[in-house]
């Protein structure tokens, strides 16, 4: 039951390195967002998606891209990484529509820019 | 846009000992949650509260929801050290383009101490 499985764990990138932080789920969910999280911010949302092939901003979303090609993956892109971007990032799935329900968050991926 | 307020933002308690955690937040939402975060780690549901007079409990944890008051609680009964950890609120509004989008509180740090 493996739930929301985020990749990597860690990672260490230069600033204007680009990367890709993976997002899977296998609960067929129609609902995934990604957060970050700084020190007393609480978590707050950079994008989501309510399905494959729709996508929208949340509210920091500026330096991030996502697409969603399948109903399983959601993949946040780093276009040109900055200091500002440190921060450990969490990707989340539900479901949607009148029975909603709990987002279950992955195990976060802790990233810094250096 | 929602706002979502916790307080107290840090808790320091003795063991044995009752409090109360309080997220307000601005407009009429359709749910509210309640996250647990250990350190280190990822977030994990604790209630679900969907409509106003909602309460659930969990242990030594219990959670209401007065949506007149636009007010949330989380009432900790005769802490133990086990309850250490950051909890988070949650406003979840259902409406059109924001469906299924979280708007979380800064998080309410919690040290129970022998």
């Amino acid at each position: 039951n493996a739930g929301v499985t985020q990749t990597p764990k860690f990672q260490v990138l230069k600033t204007g390195q680009s990367m890709t932080l993976q997002c899977a789920q296998d609960m067929n969910h129609e609902y995934m967002s990604w957060y970050r999280q700084d020190p007393g911010m609480g978590l707050r949302l950079i994008h989501y998606s309510v399905g494959a092939g729709i996508t929208d901003q949340g509210e920091v979303p500026n330096g991030y891209n996502v697409s969603r090609s399948t109903t399983e993956d959601f993949p946040l892109r780093l276009l040109s990484a900055a200091p500002s971007q440190t921060s450990v990032y969490f990707c989340a799935s539900s479901r949607t529509g009148a029975a909603g329900g709990i987002q279950y968050f992955g195990a976060g991926t802790r990233l810094s820019v250096l | 846009e929602l706002k979502v307020e916790q307080n107290p933002l840090f808790l320091s308690m003795q063991e044995g000992k009752n409090y109360t955690i309080y997220c307000n937040y601005s407009t009429t939402s359709d749910r509210l949650y309640w996250y647990r975060q250990d350190p280190g780690k990822s977030l994990e549901s604790l209630f679900v509260l969907l409509s106003n007079g909602a309460v659930k409990q969990e242990g030594r944890l219990m959670a209401s929801l007065d949506t007149k008051a636009r007010l949330s609680t989380l009432h900790i009964t005769a802490a133990v050290h086990d309850l250490s950890a950051t909890y988070f609120c949650a406003v979840e509004k259902n409406r059109g383009s924001t469906l299924g989008r979280l708007y979380f509180g800064r998080g309410t740090q919690l040290t129970v101490w022998p």
